[in-house]
């Protein structure tokens, strides 16, 4: 069964310094990735995705993501974190010929202090 | 930008009523799922639609939810009977296609309370 881990319940960074998100997956074939966000009162923005190609994806607001299929792993980063980036993350993962469905990862907040 | 829209915002009901959960998926999209946040847990997937039938569901969408796309535009959510359990946060989202790039793109949520 598909699974995501997302290690850290919250993240705190200082703005301007660069971020990271923690993303971990379980599945038995191969994925396709994503990264969203929610504000609060908000529903689920979309970011970026990894469906195959290159490791290193970018998305929206200067976020980035690299896969790495050894470590399974799918971290969020940022160069240089902005305070409105504060909000709640998620990861998600759709596994490969297996339906559409997307399995969510727990969510992390990140906490951007000037 | 198109998005996906969802009525009501919020919606409290009596336990052993039926509510219906409303979206309107981005206009030319094909497949339309709805999704659940308890809170403080995770988000869970309960089914997608497309071609106007269930293409997946999971073990939570049992035969107390049901799903419909009366017209053109709107795919609604209908739990007959509601249990306390039920109380959530609500998403509905929508593809293009079932393609391998494609993207979820959810709505704002519907807090359900079930008192």
């Amino acid at each position: 069964a598909q699974s995501v881990a997302q290690p850290e319940d919250q993240v705190n960074v200082a703005e301007g310094n660069p971020l990271t998100v923690k993303c971990t997956y379980s599945v038995s074939g191969n994925p396709y990735l994503f990264w969203y966000v929610q504000y609060p009162n908000r529903g689920l923005q979309f970011l970026l995705k990894y469906i195959t190609g290159d490791n290193l994806v970018k998305g929206s607001y200067g976020f980035e993501a690299e896969f790495n299929k050894s470590q399974t792993s799918f971290h969020l980063k940022k160069p240089s974190a902005l305070v409105s980036d504060s909000a709640l993350y998620f990861c998600a993962v759709r596994e490969r010929e297996k339906g559409n469905k997307l399995v969510f990862g727990a969510g992390t907040i990140l906490r951007v202090k000037s | 930008e198109p998005e996906v829209t969802q009525t009501p915002s919020h919606q409290v009901t009596q336990m052993g009523q039926e509510v219906i959960l409303r979206c309107v998926p981005i206009s030319n999209h094909l497949y339309f799922y709805w999704y659940r946040q308890i809170l403080g847990q995770k988000v869970e997937f309960l089914v997608s639609f497309y071609n106007n039938e269930i293409s997946e569901k999971s073990e939570i969408f049992d035969d107390q939810f049901s799903v419909e796309r009366p017209d053109g535009s709107n795919f609604t959510l209908k739990i007959r009977s509601t249990k306390l359990e039920d109380s959530a946060m609500y998403f509905c989202a929508s593809s293009g296609s079932s393609g391998a790039v494609d993207t979820q793109y959810f709505g704002p949520g519907t807090r359900l309370t079930v008192l």
